[in-house]
């Protein structure tokens, strides 16, 4: 069965600096990887997504995404966090079978002043 | 344009009562998803729709849940003898793609509480 890791359930950054959330896969097929961020009292959107073809992916709102299949990691990151970056983040992969989407349990990314 | 669309936003229940959650997809959406979100948690894949196939009912937790989609249109998810476990932000998405690539579109959620 496919699964998804995020390690930190919180992470805290200052303004300005380098934005990194680790998301980590298990998949005994070519994985279909997803981004996805909630911020405070809005709905899921989709940040960015990897299915095939160049590995290091762009999303919106200045963030992308590596996906390493040596690591089996789909690592997000960030140049410099804004304040408005604070959210919820969660990592996602389909199912091999067909559609059904495994999330990860979220880390919620904090950004300081 | 409209997005997906789920009501009502709260409901609070008591326990062993049966609860109806509607979710309206946006139009033109061939597949819709069922999620549950505990307090703190990620989500819980319930249960997935593909137009005419059958649903992916694999994630139901138990046979209290149900869900039905009419067409490509409405779904609804019943619970039926609520238990306190059940309380949680539940969830519905539609994706325009039939393929597992496609991006998912979110509703807001319906809040369940279960006293």
């Amino acid at each position: 069965a496919q699964s998804v890791t995020q390690l930190g359930s919180h992470v805290s950054v200052s303004e300005g600096a380098l934005v990194l959330l680790r998301c980590n896969y298990s998949s005994s097929v070519p994985p279909y990887l997803f981004w996805y961020v909630q911020y405070p009292n809005q709905g899921l959107q989709l940040l960015l997504k990897y299915t095939t073809g160049a590995t290091l992916v762009k999303g919106i709102n200045g963030f992308e995404a590596e996906f390493k299949k040596s690591e089996t990691s789909f690592h997000l990151t960030k140049p410099s966090a804004h304040m408005s970056d604070a959210a919820e983040y969660f990592c996602a992969v389909t199912d091999t079978g067909g559609f059904k989407t495994i999330f990860g349990a979220g880390t919620r990314l904090f950004v300081k002043a | 344009g409209a997005g997906v669309s789920q009501s009502p936003s709260n409901k609070v229940t008591e326990k062993g009562k049966d609860v109806e959650l509607r979710c309206d997809p946006i139009s033109g959406h061939t597949a819709l998803y069922w999620y549950r979100q505990r307090l703190g948690q990620g989500l819980e894949f319930l249960i997935y729709f593909q137009g005419n196939s059958a649903p992916d009912k694999s994630g139901l937790p138990s046979d209290r849940f149900s869900a039905e989609r009419t067409g490509e249109s409405v779904s609804t998810l019943t619970i039926q003898r609520t238990q306190q476990e059940d309380s949680a932000v539940y969830l519905c998405a539609s994706s325009r793609s039939s393929g597992r690539g496609g991006e998912q579109f979110f509703g807001p959620g319906t809040r369940l509480t279960v006293l």
